[in-house]
C-alpha cells in the first residue's frame, strides 16, 4: 500500500534551517509529482511546493519562495524540503503528499512538526 | 488568486443525520475541486476529486456536486468516524498554486 513517512522536523531558532524528508513506498515514486503542504496551529492547510516526477520542474508558494527548496531523489524514493531563514510563522505540521491528476493530492503522510521559537 | 470560502464553519449533527457542506470559489474553477477529510493527528484523506468523483475506497455516503463557483459535499447518514474537519481545495492553472478553504468542522451534537 502507498506509504509516505515524513521526518526531520523539530525545534529550531528563528533564522535556522532544517531538511525535511519524506520516504515513499508502495508505488513507483518516479512516476508521480509530489508536494508539500503545511498546517499552522489553528490555520487552514497551506500548499507550499510541488515538484515534477523527474525533478526538473518545481514551484513554491510566495510565502516561502527564496527560503524553501523542494527536491527529490528518485533512486532513494525520497522527497525533500530544505527550509531556511525560518520564522515563527513557519511553525506548523508539514505534510508530504502525492499529486493526482496534476490537481489534487491522493495520499498524504502523517506529517512532521516544525516549531520555530527562541 | 482564487479564494475558497466554506460554510458553515461548524456543523453540529447526530450520527445518522445528513451533512451538507458548501465551498465557494471567488472565480470559476470548472470542476477542479477536491474535498478532504482531516482528523487530529492523522493524514488528510482525499474524498472527492473533480467535484464529484469519489476517491478509491471512499464509501458511497460521500458525494460531491457542483461546478464553476459553487460546490457541495454531502455525507448521508453520518457514521461516528465521519466527525472531522473537511477542506475543499482547488488548483490554479497559472501560476500553479493550490489553495484550500478554511474548513468545516463536523462535530457530534
Amino acid at each position: 500500500q502507498v506509504q509516505l513517512v515524513e521526518s526531520g522536523g523539530g525545534l529550531v531558532k528563528p533564522g535556522g534551517s532544517l531538511r525535511l524528508s519524506c520516504a515513499a513506498s508502495g508505488f513507483i515514486f518516479s512516476d508521480y509529482y509530489m508536494g508539500w503542504i503545511r498546517q499552522a496551529p489553528g490555520r487552514r492547510l497551506e500548499w507550499i511546493s510541488y515538484i515534477s516526477s523527474d525533478g526538473s520542474t518545481n514551484h513554491h508558494a510566495d510565502s516561502v519562495k527564496g527560503r524553501f527548496t523542494i527536491s527529490r531523489d528518485n533512486a532513494k524514493n525520497t522527497l525533500y524540503l530544505q527550509v531556511k531563514s525560518l520564522r515563527a510563522e513557519d511553525t506548523a505540521v508539514y505534510y508530504c503528499a502525492r499529486e493526482y491528476s496534476t490537481s489534487f493530492f491522493d495520499y498524504w503522510g502523517h506529517g512532521t512538526r516544525v516549531t520555530v521559537s527562541s | 488568486e482564487i479564494v475558497l470560502t466554506q460554510s458553515p464553519a461548524t456543523l453540529s449533527l447526530s450520527p445518522g443525520e445528513s451533512a451538507t457542506l458548501s465551498c465557494r470559489a471567488s472565480d470559476s474553477i470548472s470542476n477542479y475541486l477536491a474535498w478532504y477529510q482531516h482528523k487530529p493527528g492523522q493524514a488528510p484523506r482525499l474524498l472527492i476529486y473533480h467535484a464529484s468523483d469519489r476517491a478509491t475506497g471512499i464509501p458511497a455516503r460521500f458525494s460531491g456536486s457542483g461546478s464553476g463557483t459553487d460546490f457541495t459535499l454531502t455525507i448521508s447518514a453520518l457514521e461516528p468516524e465521519d466527525f472531522a474537519v473537511y477542506y475543499c481545495q482547488q488548483r490554479s492553472s497559472w501560476p500553479p498554486v493550490f489553495t484550500f478553504g478554511p474548513g468545516t468542522k463536523v462535530e457530534i451534537k
